[in-house]
């Protein structure tokens, strides 16, 4: 089963609009986490933000916040202002307790393209 | 925040030969690292979690006998990629979770591996 679902595989957004990128999780584990990473073409994987499931507050960085929606267990990354250099692949993972190692699983990822 | 550094970037190899792929965390001490594989246009694929000192446990699916994990040191894993075929052709990229409670994977830079 899918524990990560990113429905985008494409998204469209003019510079310096704001950019909503979904993302799905699905966890009996009441203690995880939720990252969000951005690679660009070069393969480098990024890190922009992270949700624990305790925090009680959406996490921001910046440009990038989280919209935590824990019942709907959902955390959609939205980029204000967006500028030519957040073109890129955008992938939410979920890091959890698998035997004994806490892994990160990814979804299958966003492309973002920003056009001027 | 913390470095981890991954060479080479890119190796192209004959099929048959192996393939040795390091991963170093520069400025802290990674007792667990993470690898993983991405195809073109997919998302990254945990193969297995290298643990310094103690042999790697690798994912379902992922054979150990072909894809080699050392972890000798507290900074250093290594992956060999042995008898190397055209479909292992790929992109490798190794990751670190700092110690210091930090809440994200630090990743290296990747290795597109081709093998003609």
């Amino acid at each position: 089963a899918q524990k990560i679902t990113q429905t985008q595989p494409g998204m469209f957004v003019q510079e310096k609009e704001a950019v909503t990128l979904d993302c799905t999780y699905d966890t009996s584990d009441p203690s995880y986490g939720l990252f969000w990473y951005k690679q660009p073409s070069s393969g480098e994987m990024i890190f922009l933000i992270y949700q624990g499931s305790y925090d009680q507050q959406n996490a921001t960085e910046g440009r990038y916040s989280l919209n935590f929606q824990k019942a709907r267990k959902s955390a959609n990354l939205v980029i204000s202002a967006s500028q030519l250099g957040d073109s890129a692949m955008y992938f939410c993972a979920m890091r959890e307790l698998q035997g004994g190692f806490q892994k990160l699983v990814f979804g299958t990822g966003t492309r973002l393209l920003v056009s001027p | 925040g913390a470095v981890v550094s991954q060479h080479p970037s890119r190796v192209i190899c004959k099929s048959g030969t192996s393939v040795k792929i390091e991963c170093r965390s520069l400025d802290f001490q990674a007792t667990t690292m993470f690898w993983y594989r991405q195809f073109p246009k997919q998302s990254l694929m945990l193969m297995a979690t290298s643990n310094e000192g103690s042999k790697a446990t690798y994912e379902q699916g992922v054979e150990k006998d072909k894809f080699l994990i050392n972890h000798a040191s507290l900074t250093l894993s290594t992956l060999t990629v042995t008898s190397a075929h055209p479909e292992d052709s790929s992109f490798y990229i190794c990751s670190a979770r700092s110690p210091q409670g930090g809440t994200e994977a630090f990743f290296g830079q990747g290795t597109r591996l081709t093998v003609v």
